[in-house]
């Protein structure tokens, strides 16, 4: 069966601090991968997603990840955290012809410091 | 623009009692639908997904099911609650073209005592 592991599940930083959110994944075939961000108070978003093409993708407000095929992992990276991203962070995988049928990770809670 | 809606915010029922949850899509049409359920300290977990009205697939077999009798209602029910039902209940919607992008409600929270 398919799953997702994300391997911190709260995450402490400085602002302006850099950031790295590990997410692996256990499936051989062709998924789509996404990162999504619940901040306090509001609804779960998305914040990105790869489904081909160029292994990293950007997304809004200057995040980034990277998908590694050959280590079945899309982390989420950011050069400089600011207290506004604290949130939690989910990694989702979807086989790609399974519709919208989304596999999240536990979420990782980062919390940065003013 | 679309907005989606859940009721209730907060539940508190005790074990054997019912269950009704609701989720309503405003803006758009024919939408794909979904229940998840968040338990403590684990991701948000599948259970439910609907293409149409009627036609609703169970990811995980539970004491819940759902129910779309309205294109842009959807429905979490139970007839005995549980304990481990207790959680956080997602709904989602998103375009049939791009099923992928998914947009969440404001979930419910459900305490089985």
């Amino acid at each position: 069966a398919q799953s997702v592991s994300q391997h911190n599940h709260h995450v402490i930083l400085s602002e302006a601090a850099s950031l790295e959110l590990g997410c692996n994944y256990s499936y051989g075939g062709t998924v789509n991968l996404f990162w999504y961000v619940q901040y306090p108070g509001q609804h779960l978003q998305l914040l990105l997603k790869y489904f081909s093409g160029d292994p990293l993708v950007k997304g809004i407000k200057g995040f980034e990840a990277e998908f590694i095929k050959s280590k079945f992992s899309f982390n989420l990276r950011k050069p400089s955290v600011q207290w506004s991203d604290t949130a939690e962070y989910f990694c989702a995988v979807s086989h790609y012809n399974q519709g919208g049928k989304l596999i999240f990770g536990q979420g990782t809670e980062l919390s940065v410091k003013p | 623009s679309q907005t989606i809606h859940q009721w209730p915010a907060t539940l508190v029922q005790p074990v054997g009692s019912p269950l009704s949850l609701e989720c309503t899509v405003e803006g758009t049409s024919n939408p794909n639908l979904y229940w998840y359920r968040q338990a403590a300290g684990r991701g948000l977990q599948l259970l439910f997904y609907s293409v149409g009205i009627g036609q609703i697939s169970s990811e995980v077999p539970q004491n819940l099911s759902a129910s779309r009798p309205q294109d842009r209602q959807f429905i979490l029910s139970s007839k005995k609650l549980l304990l481990s039902d207790s959680g956080f209940y997602l709904c989602a919607w998103s375009r049939l073209a791009d099923a992928y992008e998914q947009y969440f409600g404001p979930g419910t929270r459900l305490t089985v005592t």
